[in-house]
């Protein structure tokens, strides 16, 4: 099946700095993927959708000025916490959907802000 | 009221036991989807289906689409089932999936 990569896995940032997650869909050209968040007890919730070669999709309540999306390319898709702060502090997880086949996940990141 | 329910939220079992998770769902979906979610977080995709029942080895899950209700079915659970089970939607306005808060399942040796 479809393999996506996401990293890293686990990042530890000082309050005020920016952080990138990579999620690269190895085998499976995306020109969609998703990227959700998970807090603790709570189930994920889609922050935005990541459009190959246009602007992504925002969900209501998430700053789009804050968690940077590009998707450059069929493969690539980046989400960047600018400005990070402890609130910020979760589990981010992208997700690709291959078409009638279902969705493949990223292995996820934990962000802890300090 | 949530557009994905689970239950129950926590189940503990002894090995061998039979186990049902429960799902029922409020939206119109093309697909409903059973996700494994380890300690780590990592998420596996258990089944995709839009009628009938799929089996995997242990694992058997159905659908009632008329009652808009999925039962995931783990026979003969081993402490290796533990994790968190998850009940998704394909329903979303992105193409995007619509999550339960999950089952977290506990087998005891």
């Amino acid at each position: 099946g479809a393999v996506v990569s996401q990293h890293p896995s686990r990042v530890i940032c000082k309050s005020g700095t920016s952080v990138k997650i990579e999620c690269r869909s190895l085998d499976f050209q995306a020109t969609t993927m998703f990227w959700y968040r998970q807090f603790p007890k709570q189930s994920l919730m889609l922050m935005a959708t990541s459009n190959e070669g246009s602007k992504a999709t925002y969900e209501q309540g998430v700053e789009k000025d804050k968690f940077l999306i590009n998707h450059a390319s069929l493969t690539l898709s980046t989400l960047t916490v600018t400005s990070a702060h402890p609130e910020d502090s979760s589990f981010y997880i992208c997700s690709v959907r291959r078409g009638g086949r279902g969705y493949t996940f990223g292995s996820g990141t934990r962000l802890t802000v300090v | 009221k949530n557009e994905v329910e689970q239950s129950p939220q926590n189940l503990t079992a002894q090995e061998g036991e039979f186990i049902t998770i429960n799902c029922s769902y409020s939206v119109g979906i093309s697909a409903l989807h059973w996700l494994q979610q380890h300690p780590g977080g990592g998420i596996v995709s258990l089944f995709m289906l839009s009628s009938g029942k799929k089996k995997h080895g242990r694992l058997i899950a159905t659908i009632n689409i008329q009652e808009k209700h999925s039962s995931l079915h783990i026979t003969a659970s081993h402490p290796r089932d533990s994790a968190v089970y998850i009940c998704a939607v394909g329903g979303g306005s992105q193409g995007n999936l619509i999550f339960g808060k999950g089952t977290k399942l506990s087998v005891k040796p």
